[in-house]
């Protein structure tokens, strides 16, 4: 089945620094999502971008299919970005069901 | 509008029992999926149900099983429950015509 892979495992910062989070997977998708998993659980959503480059104020992310991978980037980075920042790929003709990665633990010191 | 729901959001349950736990999607969502959270699996899909319907089925034992109902609400059901069940239960819904999903606050169960 399909691969999925994010680097680094961990990441510690300090604030108003900047960081890049790769996510890498081993077949073609037709959906890619990245979350930020927060202290009680839930997944918020980050971007849905199967391909391209989309901006959501300090947060970035690219997705570059044909060569399957995926980067978040984060800048100025504050101490509510900590958290658990996870990959999710969907694969054609498997509606719903969504792989995710092992997750990328970032923690922002003040 | 409203997210996606999920009750309970604790329950602890003994070896052996079973448990129900319930899912509302967003308004007009149709598709509803469930994921099991684990600190030594990660996040991995158990099924999706689309018009009452699954559709899609991880690799997960019979005794987890799920339904979907004319409102698209959705339960699913751990039957004869092991210790190794104890794990934060995500429901997720999307609507039909698109690909992203978006998840509820979960469900904790811890088995004792």
């Amino acid at each position: 089945g399909i691969q999925v892979e994010q680097s680094p495992p961990d990441l510690i910062l300090q604030e108003g620094a900047n960081s890049t989070l790769r996510c890498n997977f081993s077949d073609s998708v037709n959906n890619l999502q990245w979350f930020h998993q927060n202290p009680w659980g839930q997944l918020i959503n980050l971007f849905y971008i199967p391909s391209g480059t989309k901006q959501n104020g300090r947060l970035s992310a690219t997705t570059v299919a044909t060569e399957r991978y995926s980067l978040l980037y984060i800048s100025s980075s504050q101490t509510t970005d900590s958290g658990v920042y996870f990959c999710a790929v969907g694969l054609y003709n498997q509606g719903g069901k969504l792989i995710f990665g092992q997750g990328t633990e970032l923690s922002v010191k003040p | 509008k409203a997210g996606v729901t999920q009750t309970p959001r604790y329950l602890i349950k003994t070896r052996g029992q079973q448990v129900t736990l319930s899912c509302s999607p967003i308004s007009g969502h149709r598709s509803v999926s469930w994921y099991q959270q684990t600190p030594g699996q990660g996040l991995q899909f158990l099924f999706e149900y689309f018009s009452e319907t699954q559709r899609n089925k991880g690799n997960f034992p019979g005794r987890f099983s799920g339904r979907q109902f004319s409102n698209s609400r959705s339960e699913m059901n751990v039957s004869t429950l092991e210790l190794g069940d104890s794990a934060l239960y995500l429901c997720a819904s999307r609507p039909t015509s698109l690909d992203e999903q978006f998840f509820g606050p979960g469900t904790r169960l811890t088995v004792l």
